[in-house]
């Protein structure tokens, strides 16, 4: 069955850098979203992504964070000077279609020193 | 904002007991969705539900769209260990702008 991938499943990253998650999602899917699940909470939405642009974002997702598919095939978070509460599990998601269920990668954990 | 309130948040049973678990909210959702997480992994999709009223099963798992379509409950029948993890629901809406909100979570764990 077609999944979503995320790289690296683990990133730790010295506060103040940049940081690039990367998420390949599946192949007919035209929906991608970005979510965060601070550890022991809900996950929660960032953004999400479609033809190219943001079609919604949260109150999470700030000017230091941005989206980007820089190829047919890949879905990259940045976020641009991170900082120690950005600690979290990232994860990508895609939907086949607006309203459809999205399925889920395994996540990439951002650990900020 | 929406919120979504799962019960029980955490739940302790016995391998071979049935399972309940519910998702209640104070808005109308198009969509009710129920994923389970394993420590480590994202949310696996187990069942998807479109219309108030609708019931759907998987297995041992059975979920249902309440009429109100404000919320919806699972049932897992027969627990086996491999049923331990944390059990998300989550409701789309379209109304407005297109929303995908997950619930607080219920942390199953079961004794052999």
């Amino acid at each position: 069955e077609p999944e979503v991938t995320q790289t690296p499943s683990h990133q730790v990253t010295q506060m103040g850098q940049e940081v690039i998650l990367r998420c390949v999602p599946i192949s007919n899917h035209l929906y991608f979203y970005w979510y965060r699940q601070i550890l022991g909470q809900k996950v929660e939405f960032l953004v999400s992504f479609y033809n190219n642009e943001i079609s919604e974002k949260s109150e999470i997702f700030d000017d230091q964070f941005s989206v980007e598919r820089p190829d047919g095939s890949n879905f990259t978070l940045k976020i641009r000077s991170t900082k120690l509460e950005d600690s979290a599990m990232y994860f990508c998601a895609s939907s086949e279609n607006w309203g459809q269920p999205q399925h889920f990668g395994d996540g990439t954990r951002l650990s900020i020193l | 904002g929406q919120q979504l309130n799962q019960s029980p948040q955490s739940m302790f049973i016995q391998e071979g007991e049935d399972v309940s678990m519910n998702c209640t909210s104070s808005s109308i959702f198009n969509t009710w969705l129920w994923y389970k997480q394993d420590p480590g992994e994202g949310p696996v999709l187990l069942i998807a539900l479109y219309k108030a009223g609708e019931l759907t099963s998987n297995g041992r798992l059975t979920a249902q769209f309440g009429i109100t379509r404000k919320d919806s409950f699972l049932n897992i029948s027969a627990s086996i260990p491999s049923d331990v993890g944390i059990y998300f629901c989550a409701g789309i809406t379209t109304s407005g702008t297109y929303k995908y909100i997950f619930g607080t979570g219920t942390r199953l764990k079961v004794l052999a």
